[in-house]
């Protein structure tokens, strides 16, 4: 079956620290790939998606990037995070190739906080 | 991309059924009806999801309505641990089929 594994569970960092969060799948191949955002309150937010390695695609523009180095991981990175980037941050995958009406499947999410 | 409008928030008592509705008056023909359910601190999780006719899973029913202006998940008996957001997406957005969520509705049971 598969999985998808997502750490750390939750993060501190101090305003302009790095980031890197790091999301896993396991038991499919050529996933497409997904991170999400959700801000305290709010709705979730789609920040970037990978239909292979080394593609990425931007939904919306800030400090954050992200990278697919293989198959099925897929890193979100920032080189000096905001008071603003505080939030859950979730990666999910879906079949790729398969009709668009496939199910995304979440993983359980990086709380972050910014201090 | 269409949009969807649901109730912000519900209540509901344990074992008893449960009806959250969703309207997308603007639906395309081609358009999906999916529901995904948000438990505190956890990712979404797929429910179910229909184009046309109603659809059970283990999970709950959907119920189309035959303009498909419209739909309602049912869950036919809540648990204390469905207490949830329940999203009702329409459209997958963007070339890539991804999802645009939207505020859902907070489903609270009491026992």
């Amino acid at each position: 079956s598969q999985t998808i594994h997502q750490w750390p569970a939750t993060l501190v960092q101090p305003v302009g620290s790095p980031l890197s969060l790091e999301c896993t799948v396991e038991g499919t191949s050529n996933p497409n790939l997904y991170w999400y955002r959700q801000a305290a309150g709010r709705g979730l937010q789609l920040l970037f998606y990978s239909v292979g390695i080394g593609q990425i695609s931007s939904e919306v523009p800030q400090n954050l990037s992200a990278s697919r180095p293989q198959d099925r991981q897929f890193i979100l990175s920032s080189k000096k995070l905001l008071l603003s980037d505080s939030g859950f941050y979730l990666c999910a995958w879906k079949s790729r190739g398969a009709e668009r009406n496939q199910p995304q499947h979440f993983g359980d999410g990086t709380r972050l906080s910014i201090l | 991309d269409a949009k969807t409008t649901q109730p912000n928030s519900m209540e509901s008592n344990e074992e008893e059924p449960v009806h959250l509705p969703c309207n997308h008056s603007t639906i395309s023909g081609t358009d999906y009806i999916h529901w995904y359910r948000q438990l505190p601190s956890q990712g979404p999780e797929y429910v179910i999801h229909g184009l046309t006719s109603n659809v059970n899973n283990r999970m709950a029913s959907l119920a189309i309505a035959e303009d498909r202006k419209s739909s309602t998940l049912i869950l036919h008996r809540a648990t204390l641990r469905d207490a949830a957001v329940y999203y009702c997406i329409l459209k997958y957005g963007g070339s890539q089929g991804n999802l645009i969520f939207g505020k859902g509705t907070k489903l609270s049971v009491k026992p």
